[in-house]
C-alpha cells in the first residue's frame, strides 16, 4: 500500500534552515510528482508547490520562491523540502502528498504524510 | 491568481440532517477537457488532510456515497446527504487549473449541533 512517512519535528532558531523527508513506498516512486502543503497553527491549508519525481522539475508558489527548495532522491525514494532564513512565521505542520493516477494534473491528493512540525523559536 | 472563497466557514450540523458547503471561484475552473479542476478535502481533528471528491464531482476510493460534489466553472457545492458524527472536521475546497498555483479555500468547519 502506498505510504509516505515524514521525518520528525524540528525546532529552529530565527534564520536558520531546516530540511524535512518524506519517504514514499508502496509504489513506483519516479511516476508521481509530490506536492508540499503548509498550515500553520490553526490555520488552513495552503499550497507551496510540487516536484516531479521523475526529472526534478520543480513549480513553486510565488509567495516561496526563494523560500524553499524541493528535492528528491530517487534511490530512497524519498523527497525533501528545505526552508531557509527562518522566521516565526514559519512555525507550521508541513505535509507532503501524492496525487492520483485518477487525475491528469498533479492534485487528487489520495495519500498524504503524517505531517511534520517546524517550530521556529529563539 | 485564483481565489477561492468558502461559505459558510462554519456550520453546526445535526446528525441524519443534509449538509452542504459552497466554494466558489475567482475564475472559471473548467479545462478545455471538459473537467472540472476542484477537489474536496476534510480534514478531521489531528488528521492529515483525505481526499473527498475529486474534479469538481468523482467521489474518490473509500469515501461513502453519501458525498457528493456538484457545480461547473466558478460555483461548487458539497453535500452530505445525511450526516455522521465522524464527519466533523474542516473541509477544504482546492483549485487545480492553475498549475503554477494551486490555491484552496479557506475551509469550512463542521461540528455537531
Amino acid at each position: 500500500q502506498v505510504q509516505l512517512v515524514q521525518s520528525g519535528g524540528e525546532v529552529k532558531k530565527p534564520g536558520a534552515s531546516v530540511k524535512v523527508s518524506c519517504k514514499a513506498s508502496g509504489y513506483t516512486f519516479s511516476n508521481f510528482a509530490l506536492t508540499w502543503v503548509r498550515q500553520a497553527p490553526g490555520q488552513g491549508l495552503e499550497w507551496m508547490g510540487w516536484i516531479s519525481a521523475y526529472n526534478g522539475h520543480t513549480i513553486y508558489a510565488e509567495k516561496f520562491q526563494g523560500k524553499v527548495s524541493m528535492t528528491t532522491d530517487i534511490s530512497t525514494s524519498t523527497a525533501y523540502l528545505e526552508l531557509n532564513s527562518l522566521r516565526s512565521d514559519d512555525t507550521a505542520v508541513y505535509f507532503c502528498a501524492r496525487g492520483s493516477s485518477l487525475c491528469s494534473g498533479n492534485h487528487c491528493f489520495s495519500y498524504w504524510g503524517q505531517g511534520t512540525l517546524v517550530t521556529v523559536s529563539s | 491568481d485564483i481565489v477561492m472563497t468558502q461559505s459558510p466557514l462554519s456550520l453546526p450540523v445535526t446528525p441524519g440532517e443534509p449538509a452542504s458547503i459552497s466554494c466558489r471561484s475567482s475564475q472559471s475552473l473548467l479545462h478545455s477537457n471538459g473537467h472540472n479542476f476542484l477537489d474536496w478535502y476534510l480534514q478531521k481533528p489531528g488528521q492529515s488532510p483525505q481526499l473527498l471528491i475529486y474534479l469538481g464531482s468523482y467521489r474518490a476510493s473509500g469515501v461513502p456515497d453519501r458525498f457528493s460534489g456538484s457545480g461547473s466553472g466558478t460555483d461548487f457545492t458539497l453535500t452530505i446527504s445525511r450526516v455522521e458524527a465522524e464527519d466533523v472536521g474542516v473541509y477544504y475546497c482546492m483549485q487545480a487549473l492553475q498549475t503554477e498555483g494551486f490555491t484552496f479555500g479557506p475551509g469550512t468547519k463542521v461540528d455537531i449541533k
